[in-house]
């Protein structure tokens, strides 16, 4: 079974909302990672944040990890329509990728 | 990524067929991966190879099988099509051995559709 769940399945915001995912996962892991897809195209790695991390920022991405909970939520602020997209998180798991079922995100210009 | 070439990118097939697809890398990265993304699913782990002599079963490793050929070139087998294996087929590699993490770098995709 996969790894990762994502939360909510889809998701629609107006241009300038924040729009926040959530991941959970089963297994330990070395690291968890973030990617988006735009319509049935390869995935592009967004941010990775390692195991013993708790938050990572890049421009307008924020991570958080919970390995407590093992869960973990992927923030993206001030949205724009270009970041209408599947987005997805995967576990790496001593080189064992697991993705999840991902999120769809919509923002409304 | 242009890095990562895929072919071929679109393919049908029949029941029974033996059907191969490849993947070529110019990125220099020592790990592959294959996966398949079915619609509206996330990717499921076919099969991995940390290089040429180190190949290791994914998730759903039933009914294909890979070859790491050179570190460049990693391909997918079905070597015997059924339907419920159409579906959207992903190559990626990382450069576990400079970075020491499994970042993905993905192809473009490969249609395959098994009538």
């Amino acid at each position: 079974s996969q790894q990762g769940e994502e939360d909510p399945q889809a998701l629609s915001i107006q241009e300038g909302e924040n729009a926040t995912m959530n991941c959970s996962y089963k297994t330990s892991i070395n690291n968890l990672q973030w990617y988006r897809q735009n319509s049935g195209r390869g995935l592009v790695h967004l941010i990775l944040i390692r195991s013993n991390e708790r938050e990572k920022h890049s421009g307008r991405l924020r991570v958080t990890l919970d390995t407590s909970k093992k869960s973990s939520s992927l923030l993206i602020t001030a949205s724009r329509a270009a970041d209408t997209a599947s987005y997805f998180c995967a576990t790496d798991r001593m080189g064992d990728m697991r993705f999840g079922a991902g999120t769809r995100l919509t923002v409304k210009p | 990524d242009a890095d990562v070439t895929q072919t071929p990118r679109n393919r049908i097939t029949k029941t029974g067929k033996r059907i191969m697809l490849e993947c070529s890398q110019t990125k220099g990265h020592d790990r592959m991966y294959w996966y398949r993304q079915d619609p509206g699913l996330g990717l499921r782990l076919i099969y991995y190879s940390f290089d040429v002599k180190d190949i290791n079963k994914g998730e759903i490793s039933d009914g294909y099988s890979v070859s790491r050929q050179a570190q460049a070139k990693f391909s997918l087998s079905l070597e015997s099509a059924i339907p419920n294996q159409t579906a959207l087929y992903f190559c990626a590699t990382s450069d576990y051995r400079t970075s020491a993490y499994n970042e993905q770098f993905f192809g473009p995709g490969t249609r395959l559709t098994v009538l």
